[in-house]
């Protein structure tokens, strides 16, 4: 089966800052990933899919990229609303195995 | 509106046998894939399986195969996920979520059954 790693596993930045997390398929995946948001007590929430499609409603500072192995989301511009924890998750076929998530906090 | 609803919280022992619902409301129940989603206490979200309950098709992420069952019933668009024996690192929130039209990524999650096995 193929393994999300992403990276790094937290971090922490001041609101503006530019952050950016890594999500890593262990076999080509095409654009087939998604990324979900969880803020503390949550319930996960969907930001993006087809690698870069924002969903609806979620704001243009957040940005997905990638394709094959090698994927990244990026917060333009930090806000204290985003802190929460970031999973990346494959869906082109079962089992659609989730990365292990990155915390991000504010400095 | 899409709605996915979740049947409450659990205490259970060791042993005992659990069955945890999610009842879909706003769709058409028999169209669109079901999965289940575990969270341990400050852990990551594990992707246990999905059911297709028009026509009961399941797949199992292999680290839930034989451990948990997923089912549905679509006359009453409700699907299921059950343990025959608990253990104590079952205890966990479980999520049920839906894709969407255009692919398998979750855009609708129910609200989460916390399940505590304890002694």
């Amino acid at each position: 089966d193929i393994q999300m790693t992403q990276s790094p596993s937290s971090l922490s930045a001041s609101v503006g800052d530019r952050v950016t997390i890594t999500c890593r398929a262990s076999q080509g995946i095409s654009n087939y990933l998604a990324w979900y948001q969880q803020k503390p007590g949550k319930v996960p929430k969907l930001l993006i899919y087809a690698a870069s499609t924002l969903q609806s409603g979620v704001p243009s500072r957040f940005s997905g990229s990638g394709s094959g192995t090698d994927f990244t989301l990026t917060i333009s511009s930090l806000q204290p609303e985003d802190v929460a924890t970031y999973y990346c998750q494959k869906y082109n076929s079962a089992p659609c195995t989730f990365g292990g998530g990155t915390k991000v906090e504010i400095k | 509106e899409v709605q996915l609803v979740q049947s409450g919280a659990e205490v259970k022992k060791p042993g005992e046998s659990l069955k945890i619902s999610c009842k879909g409301s706003g769709y058409s129940f028999t169209s669109y894939w079901i999965g289940w989603v575990r969270q341990m206490p400050g852990k990551g979200l594990e992707w246990m399986g999905i059911i297709y309950p028009g026509d009961s098709d399941t797949r199992y992420s292999p680290s839930f195969q034989g451990q948990v069952t997923i089912s549905a019933d679509k006359s009453i668009s409700t699907a299921y996920l059950q343990w025959s024996s608990l253990k104590a690192s079952d205890t966990a929130m479980y999520y049920c979520a839906r894709p969407d039209d255009y692919g398998d990524y979750l855009v609708y999650w129910g609200q989460g059954t916390l399940v505590t096995v304890s002694s």
